[in-house]
């Protein structure tokens, strides 16, 4: 399967908002509702943000959110914050035991 | 709280096979609660999920490297396996490990390790 399509980099100042996108398929975004988002600074561990679609795990922020329509799902960073800036990768399931990932989107913030 | 932590060689010659390891703290890695997974990252690139076992060592692969790949899993040292056969320039990648859980099947990843670098080159 490909990768979803995400934008390449992404920014904003603090305390503004930065919506990322997340484009895929009927076979795996528009098809399921298991798209989750990951937070990544390299070097470090790579941390979930959101799973299926719009849910936040404990102890992240409600600053977190996703959404989806159709095939694409989104990433609403809100009230932006200096450490926000990362790697943000989306993924989706995409059935018979497979999993893609987006091709990651890079946020600054200026 | 889990912790997982990658190990391999680093670097690796072309046509040879890569063995990273992945050991798991702060959790049993015998529970059938989890699905314990590798997935990489291409330099400059997105992820790429490369396939979970299960503590029972059933497996599931990516169908694009499938042919390559094998997992295992050793519960009596708490580690899972990832070994990758005639490797090229194109498998450089940092590789992680990551735990999804198994009973809510809510297909992400809840824990990751921080990586490790497989280089191909003679």
């Amino acid at each position: 399967q490909s990768a979803l399509t995400q934008p390449p980099s992404a920014s904003g100042s603090p305390g503004q908002s930065v919506t990322i996108s997340c484009t895929g398929t009927t076979s795996d975004v528009g098809g399921y509702n298991y798209v989750s988002w990951y937070q990544h600074h390299p070097g470090k561990a790579p941390k979930v943000l959101i799973y299926e679609v719009n849910k936040r795990p404990s102890g992240v922020p409600d600053r977190f959110s996703g959404s989806k329509s159709g095939n694409t799902a989104s990433l609403t960073v809100s009230g932006l914050q200096a450490e926000d800036e990362a790697d943000y990768h989306c993924s989706s399931y995409a059935g018979s035991n497979n999993y893609v990932f987006g091709t990651g989107t890079k946020v600054s913030v200026l | 709280q889990v912790q997982l932590q990658e190990s391999g060689p680093g670097l690796v010659k072309p046509s040879q096979t890569v063995s990273l390891t992945c050991t798991v703290s702060g959790g049993s890695i015998n529970s059938r609660a989890y699905y314990w997974t590798w997935i990489r990252q291409h330099p400059g690139k997105g992820l790429e999920w490369i396939g979970y076992i299960y503590y029972s060592g059933n497996t599931y692969y990516n169908p694009s490297l499938k042919s390559r790949v094998t997992l295992s899993v050793d519960t009596s040292k708490n580690q899972f396996s990832l070994k990758l056969t005639s490797v090229t320039a194109a498998d450089t990648a940092i590789y992680y490990c990551a735990r999804e859980d198994s009973y809510s099947r809510s297909y992400f990843f809840d824990f990751w390790g921080r990586g490790t670098l497989v280089t191909v080159s003679s």
